[in-house]
């Protein structure tokens, strides 16, 4: 019963290769996000998206793309993978005034 | 714009000391604080939260904070501390004014020896 689960924990890929990223929460939260966490532990956001309104972060290369098939679900694609991406993402959820919740993270390796 | 500084990159205690870390925000607008744990190879856990009222909070794990307006500041202490809460601390400022995204400071981590 995770609250807020990430698949896989762990992906390890060669550059140039197209991944993505699931994330599902059941905590009926109505905000989702995904941050990036590189290797000196500093927390980005990259996107937080509900049902009405994506925001993206205008940092955040356009290989990056969430895909929310409902509200409980925000996957990350990534294209053309870079040795530069290489780092932990958390998808989280909240509901607006409250909170995240964090999943356990996926820690990309691009070789 | 909305920042948060950590001004201690690394923090040494031994159990049983008390601790304090530090933590400032700039925010337009009544904030949103939080302090947040992780675990080596773990995710971000929530420690406690302030929203606002009573400017001193109660969190898990025996942490508290306590919100300084004037000082534009939310530290979070301990009073006694075990070797298990050696981890990383991150500590957000966000709120309704900012489409509930966070900003988080650059983190502390807690190194305990014995």
């Amino acid at each position: 019963d995770t609250a807020v689960s990430q698949t896989p924990k762990y992906l390890v890929t060669q550059m140039g290769n197209d991944k993505s990223i699931k994330c599902e929460q059941n905590l009926g939260h109505d905000t989702m996000y995904w941050y990036k966490q590189d290797s000196k532990k500093f927390l980005k956001i990259m996107f937080s998206y509900n049902n009405k309104e994506l925001i993206i972060n205008e940092t955040v290369p356009n290989r990056f793309s969430p895909k929310s098939p409902d509200k409980a679900h925000l996957n990350l694609h990534i294209n053309s993978l870079e040795l530069g991406d290489s780092a932990v993402y958390f998808c989280a959820s909240s509901q607006l005034g409250d909170g995240y919740t964090f999943g356990s993270g996926t820690r990309l390796t691009v070789v | 714009a909305q920042s948060v500084t950590q001004p201690d990159i690394h923090i040494t205690v031994s159990e049983g000391a008390s601790l304090e870390l530090r933590c400032n925000y700039s925010y337009g607008a009544t904030p949103y604080l939080f302090w947040y744990v992780q675990s080596p190879g773990q995710g971000l856990q929530l420690l406690l939260k302030y929203f606002s009222g009573d400017t001193l909070v109660q969190g898990i794990k025996g942490f508290e904070a306590e919100f300084k307006r004037s000082q534009s500041s939310f530290n979070l202490r301990k009073p006694s501390v075990h070797w298990s809460d050696a981890a990383e601390y991150f500590c957000a400022v966000g709120g309704i004014n900012t489409g509930n995204q966070f900003y988080f400071g650059t983190g502390t981590s807690l190194t305990v020896i014995p």
